[in-house]
C-alpha cells in the first residue's frame, strides 16, 4: 500500500546549526508534497511545500528537496532555533482530483541550547 | 479570522457513550477533514468532505459518522465510544481545485480534541 515515512524518528541539533529530516515516500504518482510543523498541544502547521516537477524550493530558513529517482524528500533548516523544536510532518498527495494527503509518522526535533 | 476552531478541547467518555465533535472555519473552504493522531503513528484520514451536502471515507472510517450541513462545519461523531478510539482529533480545511487545477493544496489544522474513553 502507499505509505509515507521517515528514516529518523528523533533529532537533536545544537542551537544555530542547520538540521536535515528526511522522509521517504512510496507512490510514484504522487506529484505534491507539503511538511508539516506541530508543536506540543498544537495542531499541525504548514511549513513548505513542492510540485513533483520541482526539486528544490527555500521559504525563510527552509529548504525542501525532492529526488523522485529514490522517492525521497528532505527538510533542511537553516540557522536552528529553540523554537524549532516540534514533530515534522511530510504529507503527500496524488492529484487525481482529491485533496487527500497522506502523512509520514513524524520526526521530533529537539534543538539543544 | 479564526481559521479552523475545534470543539471540546478535551472530553472523557465512558464505552458506550456517544458524542459530537464541531469543527469550524471560517476560511470558505469548500474542503474539510478529520484526522485522528495516535502515538508513533502520524495523522490519519477518518472521513472528509468536498463540499456542503458530501462526505467521504478516509483511512479510518469505522466507529464514526460525519455530516456537512453547512459549509463552514464539519461534524464527527461517535456513536458508542471505544477505548480505541481514545486519541487526538484534528479537523482541517483546505481551498478546492478551479477548472482542474487545485487553488492551493495547503490544510489548515484546527488545534485538536483530545479525547479519552474510559
Amino acid at each position: 500500500g502507499e505509505s509515507v515515512g521517515l528514516h529518523l524518528p528523533t533529532l537533536s541539533v545544537q542551537e544555530g546549526d542547520n538540521s536535515i529530516i528526511n522522509c521517504a515516500y512510496s507512490n510514484s504518482a504522487s506529484d505534491y508534497f507539503i511538511w508539516y510543523k506541530q508543536e506540543s498541544g498544537k495542531g499541525p502547521q504548514f511549513i513548505i511545500d513542492i510540485r513533483s516537477n520541482m526539486d528544490k524550493r527555500q521559504g525563510q530558513r527552509v529548504t525542501v528537496l525532492l529526488n523522485k529517482t529514490v522517492k525521497h524528500l528532505s527538510l533542511q533548516i537553516a540557522a536552528t532555533q529553540p523554537g524549532d523544536s516540534a514533530v515534522y510532518f511530510c504529507a503527500e498527495k496524488s492529484n487525481f482530483g482529491n485533496e487527500k494527503l497522506t502523512f509520514g509518522t513524524g520526526t521530533r526535533l529537539t534543538i539543544i541550547p | 479570522n479564526a481559521g479552523v476552531t475545534q470543539t471540546p478541547k478535551f472530553r472523557v467518555l465512558k464505552t458506550g457513550q456517544s458524542m459530537t465533535l464541531l469543527c469550524a472555519q471560517d476560511m470558505n473552504h469548500e474542503y474539510m477533514y478529520w484526522y485522528r493522531q495516535d502515538p508513533g503513528m502520524g495523522l490519519r484520514l477518518i472521513h472528509y468532505s468536498v463540499g456542503e451536502g458530501t462526505t467521504a471515507k478516509g483511512e479510518v472510517p469505522d466507529g464514526y459518522n460525519v455530516s456537512r450541513l453547512k459549509k463552514q462545519n464539519f461534524l464527527l461523531g461517535l456513536e458508542s465510544a471505544a477505548p480505541s478510539q481514545t486519541s487526538v482529533y484534528f479537523c482541517a480545511s483546505s481551498y478546492s481545485e478551479s477548472g482542474g487545477v487545485p487553488q492551493a493544496n495547503e490544510q489548515f489544522f484546527g488545534p485538536g480534541t483530545r479525547l479519552t474513553v474510559l
